[in-house]
């Protein structure tokens, strides 16, 4: 099975930076990536889908990007509410694996 | 508006067995895949497997087959994830999820609000 691994951790940054955090498949996915969002205590919530597609009434300060085995999150400009811990997860077959998630904190 | 209502909160014993539910509403039911994924206290989302309502096809993660059964009742709007005999390890929550299109090769754009599962003797 494909291997999906986010990279950091974790991650602490200031109001205002710009976060970025990368998903590497360990084979081919072609753009068969989605980010999720999912705050302490909450459900899960689609970011991005097809790799850099920004889902419907989601701030446009997120953005995707990448193809084949590596893909990035990038947040423009770290907000307070951006605090959370997001999910790579690849569709492109089952099982649709999810990266073990990078916990961003605010600094 | 497309939602998906889960059962409530269980706390089992090792051994016994449970089936929890999650009901689909404001769409389709039969026409879109309907998956499963856990949460353990702590960590993070597992994809347990998917199943599409109108001929019950199932797909499952290698680490859940066998552990677990996907099923549904279409005529109720209603997937069920059980299980035959819990594990403390079994103690998680878990979600429903829907893909955002009909094929099952889509992201999950709409979720269960979660069902804990607690196994303890």
């Amino acid at each position: 099975d494909i291997q999906m691994t986010q990279s950091p951790s974790s991650l602490s940054a200031s109001v205002g930076d710009r976060v970025t955090i990368s998903c590497r498949a360990s084979q081919g996915i072609y753009n068969y990536l989605a980010w999720y969002q999912q705050k302490p205590g909450k459900v899960p919530k689609l970011l991005i889908y097809a790799a850099s597609t920004l889902q419907s009434g989601v701030s446009s300060r997120f953005s995707g990007s990448g193809s084949g085995t590596d893909f990035t999150l990038t947040i423009s400009s770290l907000q307070p509410e951006d605090v959370a811990t997001y999910y790579c997860q690849k569709y492109n077959s089952a099982p649709f694996t999810f990266g073990q998630g990078t916990r961003l904190e605010i600094k | 508006e497309v939602q998906l209502v889960q059962s409530g909160a269980e706390v089992k014993k090792p051994g016994e067995s449970l089936k929890i539910s999650c009901k689909g509403s404001g769409y389709s039911f039969i026409n879109y895949w309907i998956g499963w994924v856990r949460q353990m206290p702590g960590k993070g989302l597992e994809w347990m497997g998917i199943i599409y309502p109108g001929d019950s096809d199932t797909r499952y993660s290698p680490s859940f087959q066998g552990q677990v059964t996907i099923s549904v009742d279409k005529s109720i709007s209603t997937a069920y994830l059980q299980w035959s005999s819990l594990k403390a390890s079994d103690t998680a929550m878990y979600y429903c999820a829907r893909p955002q299109s009909y094929g099952y090769k889509s992201a999950f754009d709409t979720w269960g609000q979660g069902t804990m599962v607690t196994v303890s003797s």
